[in-house]
């Protein structure tokens, strides 16, 4: 199995509410990333996840949480978000990056997250 | 830190024609370099990789790319293109080696767009 999978497809929030974006992964990665893309533009990581503990964060606001609960899911908890947060959020997953240099990431589809 | 540019934004070819899509990178230590594939409303998908060895790397749906080390360059190449492969074709390099090495860091993009 090399899928990721990522819930929900579609996500439309408004600024006052709180959500959840789910990503699963069964390859037995221990790495897990979390990538915001707009519209035209190549992704931006967000968060990078190693053996379920957060490794990177790019700077990224508060109202983005991210949670690894355990190796195969990644969640990402929305927070009184603005409309700019609007995006295609990404989840991927590759080999533990302490005992190998990043081969490849395996991408999710992604949920098109749109704030009003 | 690297970088990667791909020269051309947009390129429109006729079905059945070649197509190159030019990709440079710029970093101070060795990379690994690869090729994402982006349809419509979908994830990433990885079309080819360079690790080492062979500097001709052939990937999926009859893709290839030439790693060239003196021009630091990276280009993506098909013999004969389908309507099919309409999409965003993202370059990527990170780092072999080296404390930056979970990045991936990405090109603005390529737009394919096959016309009949």
């Amino acid at each position: 199995d090399t899928e990721v999978t990522q819930t929900p497809k579609h996500l439309v929030m408004g600024m006052t509410n709180k959500k959840s974006l789910k990503c699963e992964q069964h390859m037995g990665h221990r790495a897990m990333y979390w990538y915001k893309q707009k519209a035209k533009k190549p992704p931006e990581l967000m968060f990078v996840y190693s053996y379920e503990k957060l490794s990177i964060n790019e700077s990224v606001p508060s109202r983005f949480s991210p949670e690894c609960p355990n190796s195969s899911l990644l969640n990402l908890h929305l927070h009184a978000l603005q409309p700019e947060d609007s995006a295609l959020y990404l989840c991927a997953s590759s080999q533990p990056l302490v005992t190998y240099p990043l081969r490849e990431q395996f991408f999710g589809p992604g949920t098109r997250l749109t704030v009003l | 830190a690297q970088s990667v540019t791909q020269l051309d934004s947009q390129v429109p070819v006729f079905e059945e024609a070649p197509v190159e899509l030019r990709c440079n990178y710029s970093s101070s230590v060795s990379v690994y370099l690869f090729w994402y594939v982006q349809y419509p409303n979908q994830g990433l998908q990885l079309l080819l990789k360079y690790l080492s060895g062979s500097t001709l790397v052939k990937g999926i749906n009859g893709f290839e790319a030439e790693f060239n080390k003196s021009q630091t360059s990276f280009h993506l190449r098909k013999p004969s293109v389908h309507i099919s492969d309409t999409a965003e074709y993202f370059c990527a390099v990170s780092e072999s080696s080296g404390g930056s090495n979970y990045k991936l860091t990405f090109g603005k993009g390529t737009l394919l767009t096959v016309n009949p």
